[in-house]
C-alpha cells in the first residue's frame, strides 16, 4: 500500500541555520503530498502542500517540491528560528476527489537553539 | 484555532473499560477523520465519515467504533480497552467535495487516552 518514509529526528540545529528534513513515498497513483507541522500540546497545522508534480508547496519561508522522478517532497527552509520547534509530519493523499484520508510518515522532531 | 473540537481533552481509565471521545467538525464540513498517535505506530488514520455514511477505514480495532450523528458531530468509541490503547486520539474534519484534487483536513487538539 501507500507509505510515507521521512528522515528519523531528532533534529537540533541553531537559529538561522538551514533545514531539510527529508520525505520520500510510494504510491500507485499521483498522490497529493503534505507536510503539517505539530506544535507542543496541539494538533496538527497544514504547512504546506502540492498536488501534481513539479508543483512547489511554501509557507512562512518553508518549501517543498513534488519530485516524480524520485518520489520525493522535501522540506526546507534557509534559516530556522527558535519558534520553528516542533514535530514535522509528511503526508500523502490518495486523489480520490478531495475525500482521501492522509497517509503519514513518523514525524521528526526539530529542535532550534538560539 | 482549527475550528475543530474535542472532548475530553484527557482521559484516563483502567484496562477492560469503554470510553467515548467526541469530535465537532469545522461548520459546514461534512467528512469526519479520526487518527490514532502513539509512539511505536506514529499516526494512524483510523476511520473516516462523510454526512453520517462511513466512507473509508484503515488500522481500526474491532473494540473500536465510530458513528457520525445529523448534526456532522462524531463519536469514537474504544470498549475492552487495554494498555496498548494508550495514544493521543486526533479528529479531523474536512470540506464538502469541491471536486478539489487535494485533501486539506484540519485538525482538533486531540484527546490523550492513558490506560492504566
Amino acid at each position: 500500500g501507500d507509505s510515507v518514509t521521512q528522515m528519523e529526528g531528532p533534529v537540533t540545529l541553531s537559529e538561522e541555520a538551514f533545514l531539510t528534513i527529508n520525505c520520500t513515498y510510494t504510491a500507485t497513483g499521483y498522490p497529493s503530498l503534505f507536510w503539517y507541522v505539530q506544535y507542543p500540546g496541539e494538533g496538527l497545522q497544514l504547512l504546506l502542500k502540492a498536488t501534481k508534480a513539479d508543483d512547489k508547496g511554501s509557507n512562512k519561508g518553508f518549501e517543498a517540491t513534488y519530485r516524480k522522478e524520485t518520489t520525493s517532497f522535501h522540506l526546507e527552509k534557509g534559516s530556522v528560528q527558535v519558534s520553528d520547534s516542533a514535530v514535522y509530519f509528511c503526508a500523502l493523499s490518495d486523489r480520490r476527489g478531495s475525500q482521501g484520508n492522509l497517509i503519514f510518515g513518523k514525524g521528526t522532531k526539530l529542535s532550534v537553539k538560539p | 484555532d482549527s475550528g475543530v473540537t474535542q472532548t475530553p481533552k484527557h482521559l484516563i481509565t483502567a484496562t477492560g473499560q469503554r470510553v467515548t471521545l467526541r469530535c465537532s467538525p469545522r461548520s459546514g464540513d461534512l467528512s469526519v477523520y479520526w487518527y490514532q498517535q502513539s509512539l511505536d505506530q506514529g499516526l494512524q488514520f483510523l476511520i473516516q465519515y462523510y454526512n453520517g455514511e462511513e466512507r473509508a477505514k484503515g488500522n481500526i480495532l474491532e473494540r473500536f467504533s465510530a458513528q457520525q450523528f445529523p448534526d456532522l458531530h462524531s463519536e469514537l468509541n474504544l470498549s475492552s480497552l487495554e494498555l496498548g490503547d494508550s495514544a493521543l486520539y486526533f479528529c479531523a474534519s474536512s470540506a464538502r467535495d469541491r471536486g478539489l484534487d487535494y485533501n486539506e483536513q484540519f485538525f482538533g487538539p486531540g484527546t490523550r487516552l492513558t490506560v492504566l
